[in-house]
Parts: structure tokens; C-alpha cells; sequence
């Protein structure tokens, strides 16, 4: 069984660029929910989509967004990109979205460097 | 503010003794609570979980103790091994319905010595 798969694993980018990262579930999962990672806070909390629709949402500006398609596959994006933006993004899947009783598989994450 | 609290942001232990990493929670709403273990390069897996309703679950080596009272819960893994070298993460979250996405400590970083 394939596991979370995210890509690209590594990117530069320029401030006032933006950035599309893809994350593809595992197969019959349908919820997918994106963190970020950075040393100094850790792992917090973007959002999280089922069924197409945003469930849940973290507390970041509104430059952070995000989809999910038809296919659970899911795409975040970050707009007009700031040196703080530096940081590992991490997909998560799970099969009914409820933290609680379903647990959260995740990718490797794509590693975004903004300069 | 910090809901989700690891104090301690790295724990060497000998090789064979008990690890004890510690988490602490600010957050009486939090119900469910999961430990995560993480290498580099990769991404955090899920190592044991615990609900509110217990205070404390097994399995194999690791053991999480649940203490409501003090908003505390804890990780034990004994014996520790190498291969247990990773960046630990306690998370949390409430249990109504829908996600409300976990929330993560900053993380510790266990070092098993030979």
C-alpha cells in the first residue's frame, strides 16, 4: 500500500514568489491535512480538507491555501512567499479526518527555502 | 501560547535503560493524545496513542501514562535502543466531530548512546 506521497521534496524560491505543493493520499483516504514545520514552533496546524471541502483551518494569513480534488489529492499554496515561509510542509492522510480517532499517516514533506 | 508543551528539547540515554520523555497540556478540552516519532528526512509516524478515558496504554516497548489531573502524559520506552534515536512529538486534539487538526509540542530529541 502506497503511503503519502508529496512533491517536490525540495524547492527555492524567491520572496514575493508562490509556491504549489501536491500531496497525494493513501488510497481511501479521504482526508488530507497540511502542517508546517519549522524549528522554532514546531509543527502547527494549516488545514485540513475532506471531501473536497476545508473542514478546518489553522491560524495562518490568508496567503496559505489550499484544495482538495475529486481524487482526495490534495495541492497547498502560498502566495507572495516571506523569508519566514522557510520551512517543511507536511501532508497528512486519514481515513475520516477525525484527529481523534483516526490517526494521521504522513508524508516526508517538501522542504521549501525562501531567499 | 503554547497548548501542547515538551520541555525538554533533547534526552540522551544509555542504551538499554528507560527513556521518559515528557508532555504537558494546557487544554482541558484535549481528549485524545498521540506520541509521533520522527527521523530526518522523513516524515513524523505514529507510535501510540492514549484517550482520555484511560491513563495508561501499552504496546510492546512503549507505554504512554495519562495524568488528567496534572494535564501531564509521558512516553516510556524500555529498553531503549538505537534505532529508537529520533525527534519525539506529542500531540493532541478534542474528539468532536471533524478534524480539528492536532496540536503538536516542539518536539524532543531522544539520543540512544552505545
Amino acid at each position: 500500500k502506497a503511503g503519502v506521497t508529496q512533491t517536490p521534496r525540495y524547492l527555492i524560491k524567491t520572496r514575493g514568489q508562490q509556491v504549489t505543493l501536491s500531496c497525494s493520499p493513501i488510497s481511501g483516504h479521504r482526508s488530507v491535512s497540511w502542517y508546517q514545520q519549522t524549528p522554532g514552533q514546531g509543527l502547527q496546524f494549516l488545514f485540513e480538507y475532506f471531501s473536497e471541502t476545508q473542514r478546518n483551518k489553522g491560524n495562518f494569513p490568508g496567503r496559505f491555501s489550499g484544495r482538495q480534488f475529486s481524487n482526495s489529492r490534495s495541492e497547498m499554496n502560498v502566495s507572495t512567499l516571506e523569508l519566514g515561509d522557510s520551512a517543511l510542509y507536511l501532508c497528512a492522510s486519514s481515513l475520516a479526518g477525525q484527529a481523534g480517532a483516526n490517526v494521521l499517516t504522513f508524508g516526508a514533506g517538501s522542504r521549501l527555502t525562501v531567499l | 501560547d503554547q497548548q501542547v508543551k515538551q520541555n525538554s528539547p533533547s534526552l540522551s540515554v544509555q542504551e538499554g535503560r528507560i527513556s521518559i520523555l515528557n508532555c504537558d497540556y494546557t487544554n482541558s478540552m484535549f481528549d485524545y493524545f498521540l506520541w509521533y516519532k520522527k527521523y530526518p528526512a522523513e516524515g513524523p509516524t505514529f507510535l501510540i496513542s492514549i484517550s482520555s478515558i484511560k491513563d495508561k496504554n501499552e504496546d510492546g516497548r512503549f507505554t504512554v501514562f495519562l495524568n488528567k489531573s496534572a494535564k501531564h502524559l509521558s512516553l516510556h520506552i524500555v529498553p531503549s535502543q538505537p534505532g529508537d534515536s529520533a525527534v519525539y512529538f506529542c500531540a493532541a486534539s478534542g474528539m468532536g466531530g471533524g478534524a480539528d487538526g492536532l496540536t503538536f509540542g516542539k518536539g524532543t530529541h531522544l539520543i540512544i548512546q552505545p
